[in-house]
């Protein structure tokens, strides 16, 4: 059974960054890509980017360029996504998701549960 | 950037309804397109791939058709579990999710 599980909610101040993981399990790792989706509260579903564990390729929305950095650590099957520079607009639901096939863009059939991450002074 | 644009944005419909959901993309994406359901406070669900391609474990009265730049998402009969918001997303072109249709009880 595959799972996506993410860390826990952050609370940051305006300016600094804060790191999201994403624990996967129940396939393997390096052959599915894993994307970034954010929601910030009552709003939709707005795309991030995405990352290949296999090599570590990156591609990123425009807006997030310089912003975001989403890492990768195949030892422990973990995907990271760094945001820096918080501000306020950020605060958001986080979540990770899995490319339903063995393709860079595709659906996203498994999802993490989410991580809530709020930026406030 | 692909753009995608849906409607309603809110649709008011009774159980036994069939309803219809629209998503228009600003150039054609071919049948890269997929839908989701997503009920507060909880993560997105896949409904259906390739434009309608049924997802495993999805009931049938969801359904999916278009190409190019204009798909629909229908269901068939609508259950109190359908209540929810739904979203398409484009994969064709990076990647780009509508804005959502709040499917409410009339």
């Amino acid at each position: 059974q595959v799972h996506l599980v993410q860390s826990g909610a952050e609370v940051k101040k305006p300016g600094a960054s804060v790191r999201v993981s994403c624990k996967t399990s129940g396939h393997t790792f390096t052959s599915y890509y894993i994307h970034w989706v954010r929601q910030a509260p009552g709003q939709g579903l707005e795309w991030m980017g995405l990352i290949n564990p296999s090599g570590g390729r990156t591609d990123y929305v425009q807006k997030f360029q310089g912003r975001v950095t989403m890492t990768r650590d195949t030892s422990t099957s973990t995907v990271y996504m760094e945001v820096s520079s918080l501000r306020s607009e950020d605060t958001a639901v986080y979540y990770c998701a899995r490319v339903k096939d063995y393709y860079d863009l595709h659906s996203l059939d498994y999802w993490g549960q989410g991580t809530l991450v709020t930026v406030s002074s | 950037d692909i753009q995608m644009t849906q409607s309603p944005s809110t649709l008011s419909a009774s159980v036994g309804d069939r309803v219809t959901i629209t998503c228009r993309a600003s150039q054609s994406i071919s049948r890269w397109l997929a839908w989701y359901q997503q009920k507060p406070g909880t993560a997105p669900k896949l409904l259906i791939f390739d434009a309608s391609s049924l997802e495993s474990g999805v009931p049938s009265r969801f359904s999916g058709s278009g190409s190019g730049t204009e798909f629909t998402l229908t269901i068939s009969s609508l259950q109190p579990d359908d209540f929810a918001t739904y979203y398409c997303q484009q994969y064709s072109s990076s990647s780009h999710f509508g804005q959502g249709t709040t499917l409410e009880i009339k």
